[in-house]
């Protein structure tokens, strides 16, 4: 079945540092999201990418969506310590039906 | 607060007790998810409801689980005789009828089965 994989599954960083997780399909995905979740939370939804090569912003978030929809990636500029959580990517195969999502890549900031 | 509710927060139970889960979902939203979490993994799919018809059904979801709609609104998961593998965070989502695919997820029901 569809399998979606994440690295890394950890990373450590000092504010003020970049920090990127990348997510791999084994399936061409019809979309892929991202959530994160802070610890005790739930997961709550940052972005949806649709086209092939598509990237968006969310102010220091940067988004990626591979030209195979097959990857996708997140990039944090400058971390904070409120960027602390787990981000998880999760791949939609077919428009409307489940998500899959990959074990997640957790970041802690340290001040 | 996304508008998706869960009931109860938490539940901790014996192996073997019958237990029962709620999810409101968003008002207008027709589209209801099951996922289940367990530590350091992210959420596996357990099962779809578009309004009250059960559309999907995961491997995971064996024949001690049950997931109903019955009139498209809350949805209520089941899992009978419970083991001590079923201990996990269940999750809800609800999705509208948009061109988005976005979930809202619920807080969760965190069950752990002594």
């Amino acid at each position: 079945g569809q399998q979606v994989m994440q690295i890394p599954q950890y990373q450590h960083v000092q504010e003020g540092e970049d920090f990127t997780t990348y997510c791999n399909s084994s399936t061409t995905l019809s979309n892929i999201q991202w959530y994160k979740q802070r610890p005790g939370g739930h997961p709550v939804f940052l972005i949806q990418l649709v086209k092939s090569g598509e990237v968006k912003k969310q102010k220091r978030l940067t988004f990626q969506f591979g030209e195979a929809k097959k990857n996708s990636s997140l990039h944090i500029t400058a971390t904070q310590t409120t960027d602390v959580g787990t981000y998880f990517c999760a791949g939609c195969r077919v428009y409307g039906n489940k998500l899959v999502f990959g074990a997640g890549t957790i970041l802690r900031v340290k001040s | 607060d996304t508008g998706v509710s869960q009931n109860p927060r938490h539940k901790i139970t014996k192996r073997g007790q019958n237990v029962t889960f709620r999810c409101d979902p968003i008002s207008e939203h027709n589209r209801l998810y099951w996922y289940r979490q367990t530590l350091g993994q992210g959420p596996e799919f357990l099962t779809y409801f578009q309004n009250e018809a059960q559309l999907e059904k995961s491997r995971l979801l064996s024949d001690r689980f049950s997931a109903e709609r019955p009139k498209g609104s809350f949805s209520t998961l089941e899992i009978q005789r419970t083991e001590q593998g079923d201990s996990a965070m269940y999750l809800c989502a609800s999705r509208g009828t948009g061109g988005t695919d976005t979930q809202y997820f619920g807080p969760g029901t965190r069950l752990t089965v002594l």
